[in-house]
C-alpha cells in the first residue's frame, strides 16, 4: 500500500460548476478525514466517517458541500455551484482507529482553484 | 472547547542554530492525544510524533525532541543544529478521545545557510 490517494491533484473550474474530489485511504484504515486548508493557515475540519458512517460535519460547511464514503473505503467530496471562496487545498487523511489514538496520514491533496 | 495556539507565526534561523516551536492547547478532557506534522514546500503533511495525555516522558528522535507539559498545556517541539531540510511549516493538533484533529495555525521556519 502506497498511502493515501488523492485525486485530482490539481482542479480548475469555472464560478457555478460542480466538482468532485476522490480519496483512497490506506487499507484496513477505518476513520476518513477531510480537511480545508488556505494559504497560510492550518488545516481546517470539514467532515470524517468512520467506516462509511459519516460521524461529524463541520458546522462552517454550508450545503453545497457533501461527501460520502459508501462502502467504508475510497471516499468522495462534492462542492457544488462553486464559489471563489472554495479555492482551497482539500486534504484528506486516514487512521486505523476506534478511539483516535493513532497517528493521521494525509494525501498529497488536491488543489481547487475556482475561476 | 478544544484549541491549539502556534503563537509563532514564523521563524528564521542560521542553519546549525538550534530552534524551539511551541505549543499551547486547550481541553477539558483528561484523555488526549497530541501531534507534530512537517508539512513541506511539497505540501503533504508528513506526521511526526504523537504523545497521549497520560504520558509526559519527553522523547528524542535524531535531532528532534519534544516536551510536553501538562501544567502548562504544553507540548513544544526542538530541532537541534538544524539543517535547510528543516524548512518547512509545523503543526501541533490535538485529538480527545473519539473525535477529529484540531490543528494550529502552523509556524512556518526558514532555516538559511
Amino acid at each position: 500500500d502506497t498511502g493515501v490517494s488523492q485525486d485530482p491533484r490539481h482542479k480548475i473550474t469555472k464560478r457555478g460548476q460542480n466538482v468532485t474530489f476522490r480519496c483512497d485511504p490506506i487499507s484496513e484504515h477505518n476513520r476518513l478525514y477531510w480537511y480545508r486548508q488556505t494559504l497560510g493557515q492550518g488545516p481546517e475540519f470539514l467532515t470524517y466517517f468512520q467506516n462509511e458512517a459519516q460521524l461529524e460535519k463541520s458546522r462552517l460547511l454550508s450545503d453545497r458541500f457533501s461527501a460520502e464514503r459508501p462502502k467504508g473505503s475510497f471516499s468522495t467530496l462534492e462542492i457544488q455551484r462553486t464559489e471563489q471562496g472554495d479555492s482551497a487545498m482539500y486534504l484528506c487523511a486516514s487512521s486505523l482507529t476506534a478511539t483516535g489514538n493513532t497517528e493521521a496520514f494525509f494525501g498529497q491533496g488536491t488543489r481547487l482553484t475556482v475561476v | 472547547a478544544q484549541k491549539v495556539t502556534q503563537a509563532q507565526t514564523e521563524i528564521s534561523v542560521v542553519e546549525k542554530e538550534d530552534v524551539t516551536l511551541d505549543c499551547v492547547y486547550e481541553t477539558r478532557d483528561t484523555t488526549y492525544y497530541l501531534f507534530w506534522y512537517k508539512q513541506p514546500p511539497s505540501g503533504e503533511l508528513v506526521f511526526l510524533i504523537r504523545r497521549n495525555s497520560f504520558d509526559e516522558q519527553n522523547e528524542i528522535s535524531g535531532r528532534y525532541s519534544w516536551n510536553f507539559q501538562k501544567s502548562t498545556s504544553s507540548f513544544n517541539f526542538t530541532i537541534t543544529a538544524s539543517q535547510v531540510v528543516d524548512s518547512a511549516v509545523y503543526f501541533c493538533a490535538l485529538i480527545r478521545g473519539d473525535d477529529k484533529i484540531i490543528f494550529g495555525k502552523g509556524t512556518r521556519l526558514h532555516i538559511l545557510p
